[in-house]
């Protein structure tokens, strides 16, 4: 069975402080996977997506690795903002299809 | 800027009264896609259009259709709202439907609430 795992299920951390997020996903065929960030209330914005053969993407301040091997994927954000206060989603795609799985988020709260 | 557009963003509706949300798009992308997203939980896919193929995954209910009457639009039409089909309501849309061309684009979704 597909499945996407986050961790951890919610994180608090003070304004200006790094965090790392976690997606472990068993998906096969993998095709890609990506991060999308999700604001309270609205859809979920692509942040980075990445293929079987890159390892980090950056995008501003996030960054993504992808370790295809042992099926890990992290998410890094630098220097929070409050404005980053949001669910953290990985989703991953399977094979040439349309169908995405979706991990459950992570919730992010950035305190002043 | 091309983007992905969802109207209301907010509709109550009494139950078991009919209701309809659009979505709207200028990507000029193939393939548009309705999911739901309860509290707290990853969406759900419903189903998708690729052009006017439609696509219903097997454990939607019969009670949500959908009509895509031209490239741009796609409606989601729910026949007798119950109290558990209070949920987000997510479209979005992906030029393709596999390889490199399958990335999907959220809209900001409709809120529903079944009084």
């Amino acid at each position: 069975k597909n499945q996407v795992e986050q961790s951890p299920q919610s994180l608090i951390i003070l304004e200006g402080k790094n965090c790392t997020l976690q997606c472990n996903y068993t998906v096969s065929p993998f095709s890609n996977l990506r991060w999308y960030k999700q604001d309270t209330g609205r859809g979920p914005v692509s942040l980075t997506i990445m293929t079987f053969s890159e390892n980090t993407k950056s995008n501003g301040r996030y960054t993504a690795t992808l370790d295809a091997d042992t099926k890990q994927s992290s998410l890094h954000i630098t220097a929070s903002q409050l404005s980053d206060s949001a669910s953290y989603i990985c989703v991953v795609s399977v094979g040439s299809n349309y169908k995405l799985t979706f991990g459950k988020g992570t919730l992010l709260t950035v305190n002043p | 800027d091309a983007m992905v557009i969802q109207n209301p963003r907010y509709q109550v509706t009494q139950f078991g009264k009919p209701v309809t949300l659009s979505c709207s798009q200028t990507l000029n992308h193939n393939v548009m896609y309705w999911y739901q997203q309860k509290s707290s939980q990853a969406p759900k896919l419903l189903f998708h259009y690729y052009d006017k193929d439609f696509n219903n995954e097997a454990d939607t209910p019969d009670n949500f259709q959908s009509r895509r009457p031209n490239t741009s639009f796609c409606f989601l039409d729910i026949r007798s709202p119950g109290l558990g089909d209070a949920a987000m309501y997510l479209c979005a849309t992906s030029r393709d439907i596999a390889g490199g061309n399958n990335e999907q684009f959220f809209g900001p979704g409709t809120r529903l609430t079944v009084l």
